[in-house]
């Protein structure tokens, strides 16, 4: 089945600076790709998702990437801030079989 | 109003008994899901159902039991509990089961549960 893995597993930045999340994955048939945050104690909120024709999407402060030559999937926080503050998951759909998730990037944000 | 709800918040349980997490959707859709969230296993996929059938079960263990008793339900029995049990479980819908261009998985607030 589809093996996903994400990188890293902490990342600690300075507000203002970029903060840069990548997923692998292994099934060359994957076509949806998912972001998701979650803040601490809370469910987990959908940030973007993208479909395989999409190479390059731009959300509200940040970009998604996804390369499916390489199978990397990353999302990129341009400037990030104190908010931004949580763990990020990204998940991969293939298939009619529900997303698997990657181990998630606890991403702190340091003013 | 929250369109996914999951009963209850919290839960603690001992040893070797049996609980039911419930969630109920409202946002009329038709596949559910489960997954379970703990500091061993960031977020795991345990089942998924279709219209009131279930369509993919990744979990080993026969404690875990999904129960669809309306479209909208998808609770889960956990029997003879285990302290490695203890982890966040979550439940999310989606209009169809993933496949189709505009169907998005949505999560549930998750049942917190800790097993003595």
């Amino acid at each position: 089945g589809e093996q996903v893995e994400q990188r890293p597993p902490h990342l600690s930045v300075r507000e203002g600076d970029s903060a840069v999340i990548t997923c692998t994955y292994t099934d060359p048939n994957s076509y949806y790709f998912f972001w998701y945050k979650q803040e601490p104690g809370a469910s987990l909120q959908l940030l973007m998702k993208v479909f395989s024709s999409t190479e390059i999407n731009e959300g509200q402060g940040f970009t998604v990437l996804l390369n499916k030559k390489d199978k990397r999937l990353s999302l990129n926080l341009t400037a990030a801030h104190p908010g931004d503050s949580a763990a990020y998951f990204c998940a991969v759909s293939y298939n009619n079989n529900a997303p698997r998730f990657g181990a998630g990037t606890k991403l702190s944000v340091k003013p | 109003d929250p369109k996914i709800i999951q009963k209850p918040k919290y839960l603690v349980a001992v040893t070797g008994s049996e609980k039911i997490l419930i969630c109920e959707q409202y946002l009329g859709h038709n596949a559910m899901y489960w997954y379970r969230q703990s500091a061993k296993k960031p977020l795991e996929f345990m089942f998924s159902y279709s219209y009131q059938k279930l369509m993919d079960n990744q979990t080993a263990s026969s404690r875990f039991q999904p129960q669809s008793s309306k479209k909208n339900h998808l609770d889960l029995q956990i029997t003879a509990l285990k302290p490695d049990d203890s982890a966040t479980y979550f439940c999310a819908s989606s209009q169809e089961r993933l496949g189709g261009r505009e169907d998005t998985q949505y999560f549930g607030p998750g049942t917190r549960l800790l097993v003595l």
